[in-house]
């Protein structure tokens, strides 16, 4: 499969829980972005990555909220002590050196 | 406040009719705008991308875009059930490579 992975995909938590989801690229791919995703909603940046540094992030990512990409290769994105507004889609997409995006899976996330 | 925005629909057209969804957009320095199809439950999937001012066609899709008038347009030609889905424009922001959504039109075809 050369597609985007994303795992796990599906995560039920209690509040106050940490959470970390996995993105595995498409292998020739340098970037790859984080967004979240609410009902009814459009996809929201989060933020993404050219090889190993983060360029971006968005103001929704907010201190409990982490993400990195070690060797420029799979991206973690964690969140701490999680609340009940966390609960969305969380999608993660890589591109190669130009600006078209695809999409993994997602990973949904309840928080109870 | 960067914004993209679509008619939340339900557009309903019956099978075999064109399908016409808008998308206006705020960012004069945007350049690339994209349309992706979303199923229920699942994750968007790029549909077409348009750079240029004028018409793109890719089988049954054409994306249109009209930068001076910050619109960019999907036609759907024959449209099939399987098309019923929520689909979303999406722009980049300035020179980044940064994508606002709009909120996406629900589109139900039916036979």
């Amino acid at each position: 499969d050369t597609g985007v992975s994303q795992n796990p995909r599906h995560k039920i938590t209690k509040r106050g829980q940490n959470v970390t989801f996995r993105c595995d690229p498409i292998s020739e791919h340098n970037r790859l972005y984080w967004y979240r995703q609410t009902l009814g909603q459009g996809p929201e940046f989060l933020t993404y990555f050219q090889n190993e540094a983060q360029l971006e992030k968005s103001r929704l990512l907010s201190d409990r909220f982490s993400a990195e990409r070690p060797k420029g290769s799979f991206s973690t994105l964690e969140i701490q002590r999680t609340e009940q507004g966390d609960s969305a889609m969380y999608l993660c997409a890589s591109s190669p050196p130009s600006d078209t995006q695809y999409f993994g899976p997602g990973t949904r996330l309840t928080v109870l | 406040q960067k914004e993209v925005e679509q008619n939340s629909g339900p557009l309903s057209v019956p099978e075999g009719a064109i399908a016409s969804l808008n998308c206006t957009y705020s960012d004069r320095g945007s350049q690339s705008f994209f349309w992706y199809r979303q199923y229920s439950g699942k994750s968007p999937e790029l549909i077409m991308f348009i750079y240029s001012n004028g018409d793109k066609e890719d089988g049954r899709f054409t994306a249109q875009l009209n930068k001076a008038s910050q619109y960019v347009s999907l036609l759907i030609r024959d449209s099939q059930p399987s098309d019923s889905a929520t689909y979303l424009c999406a722009v980049n922001v300035g020179n980044t490579d940064k994508l606002i959504f709009g909120t996406g039109t629900r589109l139900q075809v039916f036979p």
